[in-house]
């Protein structure tokens, strides 16, 4: 099985500070098809999950481009620079590319 | 509009079987696959299985023992079915409509396994 492992666990902000979030992989995610199924998705407190980013670096409808998905192979980040109140909460690597597994989450937290 | 919605039992016995419904709505099982995904009490996400457009299943490798996944296209629902439930298996459960991405998402249904 691969196994998503995000760092930090929690990342206490300030507003208006940039955050990064890494995700690396136990086996690249490198499709047979040449495409990398990767993606971020953010959960609000008593939320469903919602999606921020997929294929590594796409940003899905809507999304601000403060939210900068990056990295190849068995290693990726999230970066959000300007942190604002409504991206407070837990985020979620998630790979489809073998058997789909999320990671552990990531609690982005006011300091 | 995208909408799915989960329905189901709040509660259900150990050993027993869990049976949840998803229907949804503006758009075809025939078109996007649905997928379930839970979350137990304060603790992180689990992929568990998907419905494909085309019919085809395919399930969390942990749990394949125990998880059935159908679905009937002229009412737009697809059904999980779960046996053998222990407590670790209380959970919120989703399902989420996938194409380049969960994209939608319904609000969950809570399930508590207890006697």
């Amino acid at each position: 099985d691969v196994v998503l492992t995000q760092t930090p666990v929690a990342q206490p902000v300030t507003l208006g500070d940039q955050a990064s979030i890494s995700c690396r992989s136990s086996q690249s995610l490198v499709h047979s098809n040449g495409n990398t199924y990767l993606e971020w998705y953010l959960q609000k407190p008593g939320q469903s999950p919602q999606l921020l980013i997929y294929k590594v670096s796409n940003r899905f409808s809507g999304v601000p481009d403060r939210f900068i998905g990056s990295g190849s192979g068995s290693d990726f980040t999230l970066k959000i620079s300007r942190v604002e109140p409504e991206d407070l909460g837990v985020y979620y690597c998630f790979q489809a590319t073998h058997e789909n597994t999320f990671g552990a989450g990531t609690k982005l937290e006011l300091k | 509009q995208v909408q799915l919605k989960e329905s189901g039992p709040g509660l259900v016995q150990p050993s027993q079987t869990l049976s949840l419904t998803c229907t949804v709505s503006g758009f075809s099982l025939m078109d996007y696959s649905v997928h379930w995904v839970r979350q137990p009490p304060g603790k992180g996400l689990e992929w568990m299985g998907r419905m494909k457009y085309d019919g085809d299943t395919y399930y969390n490798s942990a749990l394949k023992s125990r998880l059935s996944i159908s679905r009937d296209t002229s009412k737009s629902q697809v059904f999980l079915k779960m046996n053998s439930l222990q407590t670790e298996d209380t959970a919120i459960y989703y399902c989420t409509r996938s194409y380049y991405g969960y994209t939608y998402w319904g609000q969950g249904v809570m399930v508590t396994v207890s006697s």
